[in-house]
């Protein structure tokens, strides 16, 4: 059954510094959103793209962060200047589009701002 | 504004059933349940959209009352593998649907 798929899985990094997300979503879907998840909360909504562009993005998503589709498979979420309060595990979901049909959660990439 | 899910955990025996209710103060589309182990990603369980539907998977089915904004989702004859906690994930625009998620319902099973 095909899988949204993210890597790393795991990333530490120091505060100030850039971290790019990947993240291949499945691949006949339209919609990739990305959403987070800090320790022991709710999944809160980040942005979401659609036709090659953002059709929404949440008070969180401000300047320090990006989103890409580089190539036919990749989606990455970019933190320009990580913060501590950054540290959160980080979902792309996917979909394909279509009344019935709901978002594809990939395992995350825990991020560790230090 | 994030739906509101009730109970905030609830523990139970083996065999026993479960009700997690699911409120929402804006209009909503559909709404989306999942379940996430700890450390896992949410698992997609069933989707509903606004009509009053009732859906089935396996032991676990919901229903969605469109006029008070509100779905719930039953847990039949619980099974330990049914630990975890359970979002709800509301839909209110059609198109890009961004789903908007309560705060979870901790599940937990024991023997």
């Amino acid at each position: 059954e095909p899988e949204v798929t993210q890597t790393p899985s795991h990333q530490v990094t120091q505060m100030g510094q850039e971290v790019i997300l990947r993240c291949v979503p499945i691949s006949n879907h339209l919609y990739f959103y990305w959403y987070r998840q800090i320790l022991g909360q709710k999944v809160e909504f980040l942005v979401s793209f659609y036709n090659n562009e953002i059709s929404e993005k949440s008070e969180i998503f401000d300047d320090q962060f990006s989103v890409e589709r580089p190539d036919g498979s990749n989606f990455t979420l970019k933190i320009r200047s990580t913060k501590l309060e950054d540290s959160a595990m980080y979902f792309c979901a996917s979909r394909v589009g279509g009344l019935q049909e709901t978002q594809y959660f990939g395992p995350g990439t825990r991020l560790l701002v230090l | 504004q994030q739906p509101v899910q009730s109970p905030q955990a609830v523990i139970l025996r083996e065999g026993e059933d479960a009700v997690i209710n699911c409120s929402s103060s804006k209009a909503l589309y559909s709404v989306h349940w999942y379940r996430q182990k700890h450390g896992e990603a949410p698992v997609f369980l069933m989707i509903l959209l606004k009509g009053g539907e009732q859906k089935g998977h396996e032991k676990i089915s919901a229903s969605f009352n469109e006029k008070k904004q509100q779905s719930s989702l039953y847990l039949t004859a619980s099974q330990l593998s049914y630990s975890g906690t359970y979002f709800c994930g509301t839909g209110s625009n059609f198109g890009n649907e961004k789903l908007t998620f309560g705060t979870g319902t901790r599940l937990t099973i024991i023997p």
